[in-house]
């Protein structure tokens, strides 16, 4: 197994731009998650799928959207990229409750 | 929503020592609380978790202590080694493990 792999591991972008970033998970976890990590900062929830089809607003959604069109994938996109996105992004999953969440090895993303 | 603090932000054990991570938790809410370890560049790696209605759980050399009354939890990391060197996170989640919130770190430093 992979495990949860992030596509990419790094990126560039310039104020306005839009890209998405893939989440990939072979454990057929029902369960998945975008959080950014800021320096000095804990990791902040974006969004989260509880299953394929769903999604849900974490607390920093703002500037983010999510789809989860299969239930291995997630994707988050940022339509119109700020500095203020400039940050690392994670990915996780977990089956469900009482068993381990599982971390992708993040997304580095500088908005100039 | 969630709001979990560390009392600390570093905390430098000598090897071999035990280390005791504190956190503080607002939402009585929270079904689980889970501890993470964060290795620079890395992403974070599941450690233990609490259901809210237990007051101890223990791994291997690692134990949980849950105390609802104060909204208190902590990490007890016993025989602390220089592998244990990292970031620890904690984390409250509601609705099973729906959505996880974490809090912002305390980074450990191991003396050989």
């Amino acid at each position: 197994n992979a495990g949860v792999t992030q596509t990419p591991k790094f990126r560039v972008l310039k104020t306005g731009q839009s890209m998405t970033l893939l989440c990939a998970q072979d454990m057929n976890h029902e369960y998945m998650y975008w959080y950014r990590q800021d320096p000095g900062m804990g990791l902040r929830l974006i969004h989260y799928s509880v299953g394929e089809g769903t999604t849900a607003k974490g607390e920093v959604p703002d500037g983010y959207n999510v789809s989860r069109l299969k239930k291995q994938n997630f994707l988050l996109g940022l339509e119109s990229a700020a500095p203020s996105q400039t940050s690392v992004y994670f990915c996780a999953s977990v089956w469900g409750e009482g068993y381990e969440q599982y971390f992708g090895p993040g997304t580095r993303l500088t908005v100039t | 929503g969630e709001s979990v603090g560390l009392h600390l932000p570093t905390l430098s054990v000598q090897e071999g020592d035990n280390s005791i991570i504190n956190c503080a938790y607002s939402n009585s809410a929270s079904d689980y609380f889970i501890w993470y370890k964060q290795e620079s560049g890395k992403g974070p790696q599941f450690i233990i978790d609490i259901r809210s209605n237990m007051d101890k759980r223990q791994g291997q050399r690692v134990t949980v202590l849950l105390n609802k009354t104060v909204k208190h939890l902590s990490l007890q990391i016993a025989a602390t080694q220089p592998g244990d060197s990292a970031v620890y996170f904690c984390a409250g989640a509601s609705g099973g493990y729906q959505k996880v919130t974490f809090g912002t770190g305390t980074k450990l430093q191991v003396i050989p």
